[in-house]
């Protein structure tokens, strides 16, 4: 079976400060990553995605791969209250797209 | 307009009851998702399609079925509804750029089952 598991939250931070968003998958091939960011009531929509090790960064989001440790985060510099939503890590393999249930994140002015 | 339309937007009908959600699209997408989503499970797939001639199963296929009427239209039917099919379902779009899958989603269709 395979899993992408996500800490449930929520998650509070301050606003301005840096919110760490964290995924794990079970499946060592998976081949693409993805985040989407889901308000309430809304549906998911793209933020980031990431396909090699490393980091990727677009503008204040930044996606990080480590492939051996089967770990994607997403860093949120600068947090605004207009980032408040549930933030949803995506794994594909093989057109096999798997999604974590999602970290809800509050952040407080 | 909605690039990816989902009618209805909420519908509650009762158990026993045969119901069709549909989805339409306008992005000019072959492939078209049909998700659902429930509190602390987060999206599963329950079909897909990469063009008209073709369907997949997803990871919870059983109990639901797909038709795909055109390119642009792709529908979800639920037999003889029943209560744990209460959910947000999503149909999804994706225009398919190689390694990955970059989803557009509609806007959802609330369903309850009574």
């Amino acid at each position: 079976q395979k899993e992408v598991e996500q800490n449930s939250g929520p998650l509070s931070v301050p606003e301005g400060a840096i919110a760490s968003l964290n995924c794990t998958y079970s499946d060592r091939v998976s081949q693409s990553f993805f985040w989407y960011r889901q308000y309430s009531g809304k549906s998911p929509e793209l933020i980031m995605s990431i396909y090699s090790n490393g980091d990727k960064e677009d503008g204040r989001f930044t996606a990080q791969l480590n492939k051996a440790s089967q770990y994607v985060s997403l860093l949120i510099r600068d947090s605004q209250p207009s980032d408040s939503a549930t933030y949803l890590c995506a794994v594909n393999d093989n057109n096999d797209m798997r999604f974590g249930a999602g970290t809800r994140l509050t952040v407080k002015p | 307009d909605a690039d990816v339309t989902q009618t209805p937007r909420n519908r509650i009908t009762k158990t026993g009851k045969r119901i069709m959600l549909e989805c339409s699209q306008t992005k000019g997408h072959d492939r078209m998702y049909w998700y659902r989503q429930d509190p602390g499970l987060g999206l599963r797939l329950i079909y897909y399609s990469f063009d008209v001639k073709d369907i997949n199963k997803g990871e919870i296929s059983d109990g639901y079925s797909v038709s795909r009427q055109a390119q642009a239209k792709f529908s979800l039917s639920l037999e003889s509804a029943i209560p744990n099919q209460t959910a947000l379902y999503f149909c999804a779009t994706s225009d398919h750029t190689g390694v990955g899958e970059k989803l557009f989603f509609g806007s959802g269709t609330q369903l309850s089952v009574l």
